[in-house]
C-alpha cells in the first residue's frame, strides 16, 4: 500500500521555540494533505487541510499563525509549531489521500514542549 | 447532522471470538465509510472500506456491513486475535473527501 512518511517520530522543544514536522508521500502524489491532532484515548481532530500549492484550509478553532502548514510540493507538506507552549503538546498525524478516496497515514510525531 | 457515532467505547472479546463494532450516521451525503485500525503511538492504518452501493464487504477475517436504509454500518471482526487489540475507527466522507471520525473503540482480546 501507499507509504507516507512523518518526521521526526518525537521531538521535545523547549517553550517559546518554533518545531517543523514533515509529511512525505513516498510512492504517490498527494493532492491533499490534513494535518490531525490526537490527545489521549481521543479521535483524531482535523486541524487544517493543504492543497498543493495553496493556502491550508484550517479548521475553526485552530490558529493559523500558530501552526503554519506548507504544502510546497505533490510530495511534501510541513508542519510548523510556532512559539510553542506546553498545552501545545500532542500526537500530530497527517495524512495524504492519492486521486481516489483513501487517505494514508503517517506513523505520527509526538511533540512534548518543556 | 456531520457526526458520525461509534459503539461501543469499548469492547473485550475472547480469543475466537466475533468483534462487533458499529457506526451510525445521518448525513446522506456521505458515499465512502472506511474503517481504521490504530495501534497505540501510531498513525491510523486503513483497514477497510465501503460505499453505499453494496451491502457487504469482506476482507480476509474482516468484514463490514452496511445497512443504507438505517444508516448504519458495522465492523465484524472473526476468529479475533490478540494481535486484533487495537483501537478501531469508522469514518465517512462525501464529496469533499474530508473525513467524519467516529470516536474510537479500544477492542482488546483476551488470550
Amino acid at each position: 500500500g501507499a507509504v507516507v512518511s512523518q518526521h521526526p517520530s518525537r521531538v521535545i522543544c523547549k517553550s517559546g521555540t518554533s518545531v517543523k514536522i514533515e509529511c512525505r508521500s513516498l510512492d504517490f502524489q498527494a493532492t491533499t494533505m490534513f494535518w490531525y491532532r490526537q490527545f489521549p484515548k481521543q479521535s483524531l481532530m482535523l486541524m487544517a487541510t493543504s492543497n498543493e500549492g495553496s493556502k491550508a484550509t484550517y479548521e475553526q478553532g485552530v490558529e493559523k499563525d500558530k501552526f503554519l502548514i506548507n504544502h510546497a510540493s505533490l510530495t511534501l507538506s510541513t508542519l510548523t509549531v510556532t512559539s510553542a507552549h506546553p498545552e501545545d503538546s500532542s500526537f500530530y498525524i497527517c495524512s495524504a489521500r492519492d486521486f481516489g478516496r483513501t487517505l494514508y497515514f503517517g506513523e505520527g510525531s509526538w511533540l512534548t514542549v518543556v | 447532522q456531520q457526526q458520525v457515532k461509534q459503539s461501543p467505547q469499548s469492547l473485550i472479546v475472547q480469543k475466537g471470538g466475533i468483534s462487533i463494532i458499529n457506526c451510525a450516521y445521518e448525513n446522506t451525503a456521505f458515499d465512502y465509510f472506511p474503517w481504521y485500525q490504530q495501534f497505540p503511538g501510531k498513525g491510523p492504518a486503513l483497514l477497510i472500506a465501503i460505499r453505499p452501493d453494496v451491502s457487504e464487504k469482506k476482507e480476509g477475517r474482516f468484514t463490514i456491513s452496511f445497512n443504507k436504509s438505517a444508516k448504519q454500518f458495522s465492523l465484524h471482526i472473526m476468529d479475533s486475535q490478540p494481535g486484533d487489540s487495537a483501537t478501531y475507527f469508522c469514518a465517512a466522507s462525501a464529496s469533499n473527501y474530508q473525513l467524519i471520525w467516529g470516536a474510537g473503540t479500544k477492542l482488546i482480546i483476551k488470550p
